[in-house]
């Protein structure tokens, strides 16, 4: 089967640097997203992996590595406003996302 | 703002009740989902249009009912409902559906609680 793992919830302090994880099984692969969703809001896009490596934008980075299956995005410099749910999903051969259940990113003073 | 938007942002329903969610893109994209999101649990595709042509049915019971009149316009139709449906259902877009590598925009949901 299609499945995703992610931390259910994950605490850090503000100025510092969290990673969140995420694994994932697809029948295919076509690529690797991650969207942030603040309580009440809308998912908004992060980033997106098809290649392995690691993707810089600003303060957020992504990484892949598609022979484990694996994916990451690093958040450095935290602060108060990055308190929020982190979604993985990987995109499978039919291009459909399969979506990890979140990781609710707690962000302490 | 995402350029997608939903309404209403929050819904009460009896389980007799007939309501409609309503989903609008400005962004000129071609395709168009709607999603079921519960606490903790992952995002579920319902339906999903490309061109105004319904190419996705997930194994959705048929107390939900899609309706998709042009690329900017989904709506999703509820009748006799459950209160396990009660959930945040999101409506997204994307440019193609052809390519599944593009990005989806998100509405920001309709928070949908059945009695």
């Amino acid at each position: 089967g299609q499945n995703i793992d992610q931390p259910t919830e994950m605490t850090a302090t503000e100025g510092a640097i969290v990673q969140i994880n995420c694994t994932y099984q697809t029948s295919g692969f076509n690529g690797l997203f991650w969207y942030q969703q603040h309580a009440g809001e809308a998912p908004t896009f992060l980033s997106y992996n098809v290649l392995d490596g690691l993707e810089e934008k600003g303060r957020f980075s992504s990484f892949l590595s598609r022979s484990k299956g694996y994916s990451y995005l690093l958040l450095k410099e935290l602060q108060m406003k990055d308190s929020a749910s982190y979604l993985c999903a990987a995109s499978d051969s039919n291009y459909q996302l399969i979506w990890g259940a979140g990781t609710k990113l707690i962000i302490k003073p | 703002e995402t350029g997608v938007t939903q309404t209403p942002r929050h819904l009460v329903m009896g389980m007799t009740n007939k309501k409609s969610l309503k989903c609008e893109q400005h962004l000129g994209h071609n395709a168009m989902y709607w999603y079921k999101q519960s606490a903790k649990k992952p995002l579920e595709l319902m339906f999903v249009y490309n061109f105004k042509e319904q190419t996705e049915n997930n194994s959705v019971p048929s107390r939900f009912s899609p309706e998709c009149p042009n690329s900017s316009h989904l709506f999703l139709h509820l009748h006799t409902l459950q209160p396990e449906d009660s959930a945040l259902y999101l409506c997204a877009s994307s440019q193609e559906l052809a390519s599944g590598t593009d990005t989806q925009y998100f509405g920001p949901g309709t928070r949908l609680t059945v009695l």
